[in-house]
């Protein structure tokens, strides 16, 4: 069955650091998606991806982040100067439409911010 | 007003017995309805999408009730391995891409 796989597992870096995780959505899908998850609380939305362009942010996704889909099979989310709040879990996700589509996720990325 | 409300739980539950969850949804317009279960410190997965008729897969059965906008889940004959947090999603139509999580049900099945 075909997945999302997201690098790296885990990321250390310090405070003020740029950081990219890296993620390759299943093939055939068209929306990508970037959550993360602080440990103990729940899942929420950062952003929404569809032909080459955000669809949709949430107010977390402020100005230091970023995503890019550099080539046919990658998609990214840079975090430009780290905080240590910024230290949680990140799930990339994509499903084939919007809607009705459930979402698949990645096993995620542990960034930790020291 | 939060897009789902579920009771957090824990729910703890002997084997082989049968637990319930219901999620309520606030806004009448959501039309796509789905149940994620998340082990812990793991993504969420799909279990299973809801459908207006109610669905059933192995053991677990949803159901939606539109006019009192909430959906359920039942877990026949529940396994150790049943032990997660349950997430219900409700989307609106012409809502946003991603998808609102709650907080989800910690359901803890005891030997």
């Amino acid at each position: 069955e075909p997945e999302v796989t997201q690098t790296p597992s885990h990321q250390v870096t310090q405070m003020g650091q740029e950081v990219i995780l890296r993620c390759v959505p299943i093939s055939n899908h068209l929306y990508f998606y970037w959550y993360r998850q602080i440990l103990g609380q729940k899942v929420e939305f950062l952003v929404s991806f569809y032909n080459n362009e955000i669809s949709e942010k949430s107010e977390i996704f402020d100005d230091q982040f970023s995503v890019e889909r550099p080539d046919g099979s990658n998609f990214t989310l840079k975090i430009r100067s780290t905080k240590l709040e910024d230290s949680a879990m990140y799930f990339c996700a994509s499903s084939e439409g919007r809607g009705r589509s459930p979402l698949h996720f990645g096993n995620g990325t542990r960034l930790t911010v020291t | 007003r939060k897009e789902v409300e579920q009771d957090p739980g824990p729910f703890n539950v002997p084997e082989g017995a049968t637990v319930a969850f219901n999620c309520t949804y606030s806004n009448s317009a959501s039309q796509s309805f789905f149940w994620y279960r998340q082990d812990c410190r793991k993504e969420p997965k799909l279990l299973m999408s809801v459908y207006s008729s109610g669905n059933e897969d192995g053991r677990f059965t949803a159901q939606l009730n539109r006019a009192s906008q909430y959906i359920s889940l039942l877990i026949r004959d529940s396994k150790l391995s049943d032990s997660a947090t349950y997430l219900c999603v409700a989307v609106r139509r012409g809502g946003a891409d991603g998808l609102t999580f709650g907080k989800g049900t910690h359901l803890i099945i005891q030997p």
